[in-house]
């Protein structure tokens, strides 16, 4: 079963407009997210994370909101750029996925972000 | 500049065949991770290692092997390739500690025929 869920394979935007991406868990265990961004032929690069005592976290025009009734985040982009075009992907870990020093991740299915000139 | 460098980009096997991917970090990380990507699936991890010669499954750790002789290097191993194995294949490595993000490769594309 998917405890990470990205409902939206992908999203197309108009350059300069907000791009939001949006990522639902069911683990309610989860206390921490991270986004990851990929462009073809790379790896993930980290992006932005958010602890679950809060519920907002701001890094230059990413913005990540955390809300925990619903077991749902999203990534906000403003303004989007040409170069945000790739897959992001949303990833939780939990306490109980900590072993020996070592934090598993359980990552979303990632969304294709394509921004338009 | 940091790196995990995993040593081939693109691979293809044949069926039955043993076939090793490498990776290597140079940050002195503690732990290692071995993830596939598959469309629609995401990442999904194989095995991580949490220091030298210790090894943990991870969510699908059938069909596959791994070998952490050294802790800069972390080997994952297919026993016998089969064609369910073709994907994209991706290391990544982290300190020791919670909350730390993880550092990735660039991933392997192996594909089996």
């Amino acid at each position: 079963d998917q405890q990470v869920k990205q409902n939206s394979p992908s999203l197309s935007v108009q350059e300069g407009r907000i791009s939001i991406l949006n990522c639902d868990y069911t683990n309610s265990m989860f206390d921490y997210f991270l986004w990851y961004k990929k462009y073809p032929a790379e790896g993930p690069t980290f992006l932005i994370s958010i602890s679950s005592i809060k519920d907002k976290n701001e890094d230059g025009r990413f913005t990540v909101f955390l809300n925990k009734s619903a077991k749902h985040l999203s990534l906000h982009i403003v303004p989007s750029q040409p170069g945000d075009s790739a897959v992001y992907f949303c990833a939780a870990s939990a306490l109980a996925l900590y072993f020996q020093g070592a934090q598993k991740l359980v990552f979303g299915q990632g969304t294709r972000l394509t921004i338009n000139p | 500049d940091v790196k995990v460098t995993q040593s081939s980009r693109y691979l293809v096997k044949r069926t039955g065949e043993k076939v090793f991917l490498e990776c290597v970090q140079d940050m002195d990380h503690e732990n290692m991770f071995w993830y596939r990507q598959d469309p629609g699936l995401g990442l999904r991890l194989i095995y991580f290692s949490y220091d030298v010669k210790m090894k943990e499954k991870g969510d699908i750790p059938e069909g596959y092997s791994v070998s952490r002789e050294k802790k800069e290097r972390f080997s994952l191993i297919l026993e016998s390739a089969s064609t369910n194995q073709t994907s994209m294949y991706l290391c990544a490595s982290s300190p020791k500690g919670q909350h730390y993000g993880y550092t990735f490769g660039s991933g392997t594309r192996l594909t089996v025929v």
